[in-house]
């Protein structure tokens, strides 16, 4: 019933790991994005797809891959993690690009680099 | 550029109103949005009104717009604890593209 899901909830990992989130979202949305959201609760945007191709690609270090398969999955694969990556990123998905659509945001992934 | 701002604190007592500010940059038609962050939670849209009305009303929740200035509001009635979130005005050209800009939010604090 998710209508976006996220995996994992929590991730703990150790500075230059390379670590993957995953998300996926059953509303069919052609949309998605993933945010960054720091421990002041500033929420940032990183990427967007639409339709599987890369819209929205804000200042982001390259270390920050995001994949999408497939309409549905949108997933971010972070490199070399360093300790400023440390923060809970939120995928989220919309049906198009018009009009008031809203915008369905996951449960967020915590991420902490020790 | 496009940029939205909002103060980032409230507090206010159970069964007063609670009314939370935001003022955005963008001229052009817009969506502007109030979405509402629980604890450990991503973001829920609470509400949204378009840049060409002036009020909108949907149970405790009253959204002013004065476009005049680019100042948004959001009332609630006789707030709950239960409202203690952060709460996120955002807007959306109505032009399309795909980003939507997000103010800093609002951490609402509820006192019994």
């Amino acid at each position: 019933d998710t209508a976006v899901s996220q995996t994992p909830k929590y991730l703990v990992t150790q500075m230059g790991n390379d670590k993957s989130i995953k998300c996926e979202q059953n509303l069919g949305h052609d949309t998605m994005y993933w945010y960054k959201q720091d421990s002041k609760k500033f929420l940032k945007i990183m990427f967007s797809y639409n339709n599987k191709e890369l819209i929205i690609n804000e200042t982001v270090p390259n270390r920050f891959s995001p994949k999408s398969p497939d309409k549905a999955h949108l997933n971010l694969h972070i490199n070399s993690l360093e300790l400023g990556d440390s923060a809970v990123y939120f995928c989220a998905s919309r049906a198009g690009s018009r009009n008031y659509n809203e915008q369905f945001f996951g449960p967020g992934t915590r991420l902490t680099v020790l | 550029g496009e940029d939205v701002e909002q103060s980032l604190f409230l507090s206010v007592r159970e069964g007063d109103s609670s009314v939370i500010n935001c003022t955005y940059t963008d001229s052009s038609s817009t969506y502007l949005y109030w979405y509402k962050q629980e604890p450990g939670a991503g973001l829920q849209l609470l509400t949204y009104i378009f840049s060409n009305m002036d009020m909108k009303q949907d149970q405790r929740l009253t959204v002013l717009l004065n476009k005049k200035d680019k100042h948004l509001s959001l009332r609630i009635a006789d707030t709950q604890t239960g409202d203690s979130a952060i709460y996120f005005c955002a807007e959306y050209p109505y032009t399309g593209g795909f980003k939507t800009i997000f103010g800093a939010g609002t951490r609402l604090f509820v006192k019994a």
